[in-house]
C-alpha cells in the first residue's frame, strides 16, 4: 500500500503570494494533520480533521486553512506569505484519534520556500 | 517550560553501542508517546508507538515510557551507520503531537 502522499514536493513562492499544499493519506484512514517543520526544529501542529470535521488548531494565525474532501485527502492554504513561512509542510494521517488509531504516519514533506 | 523537552545533542556512538536517547514532558494529561527518526530533508518515520505507560519492544528497539516522572527513553541496541538520523519524541493527549526538538545521532562505522 502506498504511504502519505504530498505535492507539490518543492515550491518557491514570493512574500504576499498564496499556496496550496495537498495531501493524500494512507488508505482506510480517516484522519489528516498538518505540522510546520522549520530547520532545527521538530514539527509544530496546524491542523487536525477527522471526518471533514476539525478536531484541532495549533497556533498559527488565520492565514493558514484547511479543508478535508470526501475521500478524506486535504489541503493546507497559506494565504499571505511571510518569509517565516519558508519550512517543510508535513502531513501525516491514522486511522483516528484516539487509542490505537492515533498512531501517525507522515508523508515525505513538502518544502516552502518564500522570498 | 517546553511542553516536551530533548537534548538536541549532537550524539556521536560507534557502531554495535548501545543508544540511549531521552525525553521528558510536562503535561501529565498526554497518554500517547512516539519516536520517530527523520533523515535529512526526509519526513519522519514512526519508529515506536506507546499509549499509556511500560515498555515496548521491536527488534533492536525499546521504548520506555514512565509517566510518574513524565519520562520517555528510546534504547538502540547494536547501534548501525544506517541509524545516523535526528530521533524525535513526541507527546499527546489529544488532537495536536507535541515533538521534541529531535536529537542528532551519529554512528560511526
Amino acid at each position: 500500500d502506498a504511504g502519505v502522499t504530498q505535492s507539490p514536493t518543492h515550491l518557491i513562492k514570493t512574500r504576499g503570494q498564496q499556496v496550496t499544499l495537498r495531501c493524500s493519506p494512507i488508505s482506510g484512514h480517516k484522519s489528516v494533520s498538518w505540522y510546520q517543520q522549520v530547520l532545527g526544529q521538530g514539527p509544530q501542529f496546524i491542523f487536525q480533521y477527522y471526518e471533514k470535521e476539525e478536531r484541532g488548531r495549533g497556533n498559527f494565525p488565520d492565514r493558514f486553512s484547511a479543508r478535508q474532501f470526501p475521500n478524506y485527502s486535504s489541503e493546507l492554504n497559506v494565504n499571505a506569505l511571510l518569509l517565516g513561512d519558508s519550512a517543510l509542510y508535513l502531513c501525516a494521517s491514522s486511522l483516528g484519534y484516539e487509542g490505537r488509531n492515533y498512531e501517525q504516519y507522515f508523508g515525505p514533506g513538502t518544502r516552502l520556500t518564500v522570498t | 517550560q517546553k511542553e516536551v523537552e530533548q537534548d538536541p545533542g549532537p550524539l556521536s556512538v560507534p557502531e554495535g553501542a548501545i543508544v540511549s536517547l531521552n525525553c521528558t514532558y510536562s503535561n501529565s494529561a498526554f497518554q500517547y508517546f512516539m519516536w520517530y527518526r527523520q533523515y535529512s530533508r526526509k519526513g519522519p518515520e514512526l519508529l515506536m508507538y506507546t499509549y499509556s505507560s511500560g515498555n515496548k519492544e521491536d527488534g533492536r528497539f525499546t521504548a520506555q515510557v514512565d509517566k510518574s516522572s513524565k519520562y520517555i527513553s528510546l534504547f538502540i541496541r547494536d547501534s548501525q551507520p544506517s541509524d545516523s538520523a535526528t530521533y524525535l519524541c513526541a507527546s499527546s493527549g489529544w488532537a495536536a503531537l507535541i515533538f521534541g526538538k529531535g536529537t542528532t545521532l551519529s554512528v560511526s562505522s
